[in-house]
């Protein structure tokens, strides 16, 4: 069975750091591209960023460039989303969620349960 | 960027009808549309790639129509079940953006 779980979650002051993880298990991850989504509390859903199955391509939204790095880990099948200079509008859950395909260009099949961000002093 | 605008934001309908909903990209996106649907409290889930392709295991009252800018996702008997958020995502190019959402919901 293919699975998502995310980790990392928890509260941070303004201008803090977190990193969040997925480990990913039932599928050869390293040939599946992989993103994080978030939600902000009543929001709809915002792309995060995209990472291509072997690490190579990474794509952004403009409001998380410079401050969060999305990476992978294919040897422990698990992705990555290092966040600096945490703002309160950062405050979502994340998602981490697997491409159908290698491709970034392709929808996101499979999604994590969530792990939650709060930015607060 | 590709900006994706849905509408309605939320709609309200009997069992049994006819729902549809619609989702617009400010460029052109040949059928790289997702469609995403969203129970309240949990993960999305993908319900339509390559804009008109259900995923394995989605209802068949669920149809799909469009290409290039504008795109329809329609239930065609709602049921209960069916309540939910529902989401159109662009996946031409980076960033790949979510439209606002549609709220369904029984009357």
């Amino acid at each position: 069975e293919v699975q998502l779980l995310e980790s990392g979650g928890g509260l941070v002051q303004p201008g803090g750091s977190l990193r969040l993880s997925c480990s990913a298990s039932g599928f050869t991850f390293n040939t599946f591209a992989m993103s994080w989504v978030r939600q902000a509390p009543g929001k709809g859903l915002e792309w995060v960023s995209i990472i291509s199955g072997g690490g190579d391509a990474t794509y952004y939204t403009d409001s998380v460039k410079g401050r969060l790095t999305i990476s992978r880990d294919n040897f422990k099948n698990t992705l990555y989303l290092q966040m600096n200079t945490l703002r309160a509008e950062d405050t979502a859950i994340y998602y981490c969620a697997k491409s159908r395909g290698g491709a970034v260009r392709d929808g996101l099949h499979i999604w994590g349960q969530g792990t939650m961000v709060t930015v607060s002093s | 960027d590709i900006q994706m605008t849905q509408s309605p934001s939320s709609l309200s309908a009997s069992v049994g009808a006819r729902v549809t909903i619609t989702c617009r990209a400010s460029q052109h996106i040949s059928n790289y549309l997702a469609w995403y649907q969203q129970k309240p409290g949990k993960a999305p889930k993908l319900l339509i790639y390559a804009a008109s392709i259900l995923q394995s295991g989605v209802p068949s009252r669920f149809t799909v129509s469009g290409s290039g800018t504008d795109f329809t996702l329609t239930i065609s008997s709602l049921q209960p079940e069916d309540v939910a958020t529902y989401y159109c995502q662009n996946y031409n190019s980076a960033p790949l953006t979510f439209g606002g959402g549609t709220k369904v919901e029984i009357k």
